[in-house]
């Protein structure tokens, strides 16, 4: 079946720094690639999607591309701020298995001032 | 726009209790999902509506779970009799173009 791959955390950055989490996935067809975001004591958020191959999510200075080649999906941000201190999750889609959202465990981020 | 609201936020209850958690999507929104948050086992897709009809409901743990949804505005989630490893975050999301979901702030629920 489906699957989503994330580097375990936590990743704990300075502020400025370069942010990479890594997600890669498992599955047949074409699906839809996420990152959701959870801060503190909240729910998810979208952070940014890619529907198809070579496409580029951005929103907010974090991007990532979808690369069907290497079946990845990592999220980048060239310099991290305090306020994006969070768990990011990577989430996949798959019209061959219904309109449910496919999650990676999530990875924790604490950027430090 | 309200976004997806769940109630109650906060549960406490004692094992063998009934629990109740009610979900309203976003107006407009013709599919919900129910999701539940440990640190063991991440987010799980308990079950979703389409057009309120249950189409998924395989990631319902047992029978003890039961899920309705009686109208396009709202949905319920019902664990009975509860137990203490059926404690966690529940979240609720809504979706009209099949692709972005919305989440409500989650139900953080304590069986004792």
């Amino acid at each position: 079946g489906d699957s989503v791959t994330q580097m375990e955390g936590p990743v704990t950055l300075s502020e400025e720094a370069f942010l990479t989490i890594n997600c890669t996935y498992t599955a047949t067809g074409y699906p839809s690639l996420f990152w959701y975001v959870q801060y503190p004591g909240e729910g998810l958020q979208l952070l940014l999607k890619a529907t198809k191959a070579d496409d580029k999510g951005s929103n907010k200075g974090f991007e990532a591309t979808y690369r069907k080649e290497t079946t990845s999906f990592h999220l980048e941000k060239g310099s991290v701020q305090v306020s994006d201190s969070a768990v990011y999750f990577c989430a996949l889609r798959n019209s061959n298995s219904g309109y449910a959202l496919n999650f990676g465990k999530g990875t924790s981020l604490l950027v430090t001032p | 726009d309200a976004g997806v609201i769940q109630s109650p936020r906060h549960e406490v209850t004692e094992m063998g209790q009934e629990v109740t958690l009610r979900c309203k999507p976003i107006s407009g929104h013709n599919s919900l999902f129910w999701y539940r948050q440990t640190m063991m086992r991440g987010l799980e897709l308990l079950i979703y509506f389409n057009n309120n009809v249950p189409i998924d409901d395989s990631g319902m743990p047992e029978d003890r779970f039961s899920a309705k949804m009686p109208n396009a505005s709202f949905s319920t989630l019902k664990i009975q009799p509860s137990e203490p490893r059926d404690s966690a975050v529940y979240f609720c999301a809504s979706s009209s173009t099949q692709e972005t979901q919305y989440f409500g702030p989650g139900t953080r629920l304590l069986v004792l």
